[in-house]
């Protein structure tokens, strides 16, 4: 398995409250992904990272912000989180040659 | 953007049967990527496919990957229950930033 590690794996918090999600990798791939997983939506791209500080939007960007620091950390925040932020979250990693893969997902509500 | 639309959406398969599904873009994709979700788990990586006409085999599994670099399928063949789960298509494209674009993804399903 590719050492990929999300956390936390679990997340129950309130609306309007910051949440932040960590992806960890410990494969030096380059780029990173953040992903959501709706049922019927399969899976949607929040943000993704091509290189420590350099980071680009996706599909479905609108609420949440990302950093990379540092390779290996690539962190998910949702500024003040809502319902509609209820989700199963999904990181990936890639080294650019095509093959991507994900953590274990973080599971989150927002009551 | 780019859209991938993957079909059917769900079928349900008897043992040892073969199952079909495929994925289609109006994009042009220059990597193809096939992957399974268990219940609680991360997609798994099936195959990927590189280059235009490509045909990879992983055990009962075979991925094309097409001609036009806008579509691809994946075959099961001889289908055992372990199969059940939700199969995802996914494209890349270096001139979209190297982005992975999912389908909405295939659920098998036994029959009964």
């Amino acid at each position: 398995d590719a050492g990929i590690t999300q956390s936390p794996r679990h997340k129950v918090t309130e609306t309007g409250t910051p949440v932040t999600l960590r992806c960890h990798q410990t494969e030096n791939h380059r780029y990173m992904y953040w992903y959501r997983q709706d049922p019927g939506h399969g899976l949607r791209l929040i943000h993704y990272s091509y290189g420590v500080k350099d980071t680009d939007k996706g599909e479905v960007s609108d609420g949440y912000s990302v950093s990379r620091s540092k390779t290996e950390d690539f962190l998910l925040t949702l500024e003040s989180a809502t319902s509609s932020q209820t989700s199963v979250y999904f990181c990936a990693i890639s080294d650019g040659g095509g093959k991507a893969f994900f953590g274990q997902g973080t599971r989150l509500t927002v009551v | 953007g780019q859209q991938l639309n993957q079909s059917p959406q769900s079928m349900f398969i008897q043992e040892g049967e073969d199952v079909s599904m495929n994925c289609t873009s109006s994009s042009i994709f220059n990597t193809w990527l096939w992957y399974k979700q268990d219940p609680g788990e991360g997609p798994v990586l099936l195959i990927a496919l590189y280059k235009a006409g490509e045909l990879t085999s992983n055990g009962r599994l075979t991925a094309q990957f097409g001609i036009t670099r806008k579509d691809s399928f994946l075959n099961i063949s001889a289908s055992i229950p372990s199969d059940v789960g939700i199969y995802f298509c996914a494209g890349q494209a270096w001139e979209y930033g190297n982005k992975l674009v999912f389908g909405a993804g295939t659920i098998l399903r036994v029959k009964s």
